[in-house]
C-alpha cells in the first residue's frame, strides 16, 4: 500500500532532550516536506527536499534540522527541543514539485503530536 | 495580511445543501491544492489545479488565476463531509503556503 509513515504518533519529552521524528515513503517520491500545525496558525512548512541531499528551509525552520540521505526517508531532528515546539507535525511527499503545474498531489503521514515540557 | 486567505473560517450546513469555500491568494502561483483534514487529524489531498475546474464525485474545485481566487464546492453535502478544508499555494521555489482552514460541519 502506498503510504507515508511517520513515527512516533505521540511523543512527550523534556526541554533540551534531542529527538528525531522519522518519515518514510514507499512511492519513490522526489519531494518530501515537514509541516507543523498550531491552532490559529494553520499548517506551516518547516523544511522540504526536492531530492537526495537537497534540502531547503520553509517558513519556520528555526530549531529544526533535516537530512535526506536516501530518497525514501526524511527525518526531522530537534537538537534541543523547547516548549514552543509543542505542536502537531506532518510529513508529506509528492512525485514532483507541488508548485508545478504537473499533477503532484501531496501524500501526508498520520501526524506526530509532540509535547515538550 | 496572510498570503492565503480562506473564507469562511467556520461553516455549518444542513445535509443536502450546496457548500462553497473560498481561497484568495496574493502571490503568483502555478498550482493550488485543496486538502481535507478529518476530525481524527489525517490530511488527504482533494485537488491540485493550475487552471479551470476539476471534479471528483460531489466535489468541484475551480481556480481563476487572473483574480487569484479558488473555490471548493460540495454538492449534496453529507455529515461525512464534516472536516477542515485547507487551501495551499506554491510560492517561491518549492515552498507551500497554507490558508488557516475552513471548519465545515454538516448536520443531518
Amino acid at each position: 500500500e502506498a503510504q507515508v509513515t511517520q513515527n512516533p504518533r505521540y511523543l512527550i519529552t523534556v526541554t533540551g532532550k534531542k529527538l528525531t521524528v522519522t518519515c518514510s515513503q514507499n512511492m519513490n517520491h522526489e519531494y518530501m516536506s515537514w509541516y507543523r500545525q498550531d491552532p490559529g496558525l494553520g499548517l506551516r512548512q518547516i523544511y522540504y527536499s526536492m531530492n537526495v541531499e537537497v534540502t531547503d528551509k520553509g517558513d519556520v525552520p528555526e530549531g529544526y534540522k533535516v537530512s535526506r540521505k536516501e530518497k525514501r526517508n526524511f527525518p526531522l531532528i530537534l537538537e534541543s527541543p523547547s516548549p514552543n515546539q509543542t505542536s502537531l507535525y506532518f510529513c508529506a511527499s509528492s512525485f514532483g514539485n507541488p508548485r508545478s503545474s504537473y499533477n503532484s498531489p501531496l501524500h501526508f503521514g498520520n501526524g506526530t503530536r509532540l509535547t515538550v515540557t | 495580511k496572510n498570503e492565503v486567505e480562506q473564507s469562511p473560517q467556520n461553516l455549518t450546513a444542513q445535509e443536502g445543501e450546496f457548500i462553497t469555500i473560498n481561497c484568495s491568494y496574493s502571490v503568483g502561483i502555478s498550482a493550488l491544492h485543496w486538502l481535507q483534514q478529518h476530525p481524527g487529524g489525517g490530511i488527504v489531498s482533494l485537488f491540485m489545479l493550475s487552471s479551470g475546474k476539476k471534479k471528483h464525485g460531489r466535489l468541484i474545485a475551480t481556480i481563476n488565476i487572473q483574480e487569484k481566487h479558488s473555490s471548493l464546492h460540495i454538492t449534496a453535502s453529507h455529515p461525512r463531509d464534516s472536516a477542515v478544508y485547507i487551501c495551499a499555494v506554491g510560492t517561491s521555489g518549492s515552498r507551500l503556503t497554507f490558508g488557516e482552514g475552513t471548519q465545515l460541519t454538516v448536520n443531518p
